[in-house]
């Protein structure tokens, strides 16, 4: 109940083209999704956030569309560009609880210019 | 601001030796976390301490002691360092915010157990 399910596990995408990336969790209780990003050989940066009352956030070319009935959310880079290829990892974390994330297990993300 | 960085970058331990690894952020953050990261399981959680003075036990605590007696730093002990425990070590730090709290990590540790 308290796994976070990453798919997929890598991705190749185009200059130009979009790449989504999902995830899947099991504990209603989780209310904060954030999504981080990690370049080789440097700590994950927070890239966007959402919570459940909202169904989509958007910052930029990136954008968490959440689904709270199917228990999943997803992050869509538009425009991809080959300065974002990285990996990047979602989380699940209970805000009034123990202040834990449980991540994904990462995709990784490659641009082809 | 420095925000979080760790020491060391890279370490090489033979099997039984022991270390410690040193996290400090100039944050003020209240809350602070040691992960490991592994091909293909994502950071799992070792210890967490949400103030000074308190740790508590994550997913993957076996091997591992933690302490925070000053409020921004945050060590991560191994008395007998084993190869199972080759991985990189980041740590993480989180302001209590209502709605959500972000969490901000270091550069990361990079240890080989030999």
């Amino acid at each position: 109940q308290q796994q976070v399910k990453q798919s997929p596990q890598s991705l190749i995408v185009q200059k130009g083209g979009i790449s989504i990336i999902n995830c899947a969790y099991e504990n209603t209780a989780f209310d904060y999704f954030p999504w981080y990003q990690q370049f080789p050989g440097k700590g994950p940066a927070l890239l966007i956030a959402i919570r459940p009352d909202v169904s989509e956030k958007k910052e930029g070319r990136f954008t968490i569309s959440f689904n709270k009935s199917a228990k999943q959310f997803s992050l869509h880079i538009m425009d991809s560009q080959p300065g974002d290829s990285a990996t990047y990892f979602c989380a699940a974390s209970i805000t009034s609880g123990t202040y834990k994330y449980i991540f994904g297990t990462g995709t990784r993300l490659k641009v082809l210019a | 601001n420095a925000g979080v960085t760790q020491t060391p970058k890279f370490r090489v331990l033979k099997t039984g030796q022991s270390m410690t690894l040193l996290c400090a952020q100039d944050m003020n953050h209240e809350y602070m976390y040691w992960y490991r990261q592994d091909p293909g399981m994502g950071l799992r959680l070792i210890h967490y301490s949400v103030g000074e003075g308190t740790t508590a036990k994550g997913e993957v605590p076996d091997g591992y002691n933690v302490s925070r007696l000053k409020k921004q730093n945050f060590l991560l002990g191994l008395e007998s360092a084993a190869p199972s425990q080759t991985s990189v070590y980041f740590c993480a730090s989180s302001p209590r915010l209502a709605g959500g709290m972000p969490q901000y990590f270091g550069p990361g540790t990079r240890l080989l157990v030999l």
